[in-house]
């Protein structure tokens, strides 16, 4: 069965910094790509980043470029989002999600449960 | 940024109904659409990607069309469990973007 289950979330002062993690279990993480998607508290769903299955290519919105930062370490079947600078527009629920395709990413078909990010 | 805009924003309808929500590219995106139900407090869920794919365990009564810029999610019978969320979602380019959501609602 496939999991995904994030972590890291909390409380945070404007200008801090948080590290979310996403444990991926159930399939072969190495071979899919990834991706962050957000959604504040009420409102609709912001898609934040992408990362390959390799790590090599990497996308970011533009509202989180220069202050997040997406890795993953296959060895560990584990995708980070590591957020730094934050405001408090930042404020939302943090899923990561799986890339249907192996070779079309884009739509996502497994998500985790998401944790709360809370900037204040 | 190409925008989404779905309609309407929220929907009265009651059980037995077929419902239609419209979804708009601002720009041609193909067929790299895909429609995804949130329930309150749950993550989505995958309901149709490449525009008319029925993802893996969703019920038939879904269904979707359209390409290009204009695409519809079709619900053929609604059932109790199916008022709720529902968001499209351009993969054609990034950034990758979703539509404002419609809300359905029961009548």
């Amino acid at each position: 069965e496939v999991q995904l289950v994030e972590s890291g979330g909390g409380l945070v002062q404007p200008g801090g910094s948080l590290r979310l993690s996403c444990a991926a279990s159930g399939f072969t993480f190495s071979s899919y790509s990834m991706d962050w998607v957000r959604q504040a508290p009420g409102k609709g769903l912001e898609w934040v980043s992408y990362i390959s299955s390799s790590g090599s290519t990497i996308y970011y919105a533009d509202s989180v470029k220069g202050r997040f930062t997406v890795s993953r370490d296959n060895a560990k079947n584990s995708l980070y989002l590591q957020m730094n600078s934050l405001r408090a527009e930042d404020t939302a629920v943090y899923y990561c999600a799986r890339d249907r395709n192996i070779a079309v990413a884009g739509s996502f078909d497994y998500w985790g449960q998401g944790t709360l990010v809370t900037v204040s | 940024a190409i925008r989404m805009t779905q309609s309407p924003s929220s929907f009265s309808a009651s059980t037995g109904d077929r419902v239609t929500i419209t979804c708009r590219a601002s720009q041609g995106i193909s067929s790299y659409l895909a429609w995804y139900q949130q329930k309150p407090g749950k993550a989505p869920k995958l309901l149709i990607y490449a525009a008319s794919t029925l993802q893996s365990g969703v019920p038939s009564r879904f269904s979707g069309s359209g390409s290009g810029t204009d695409f519809t999610l079709t619900i053929s019978c609604l059932q109790s469990e199916d008022f709720t969320t529902y968001y499209c979602q351009q993969y054609y380019s990034y950034p990758y973007t979703f539509g404002q959501g419609t809300k359905l609602e029961i009548k």
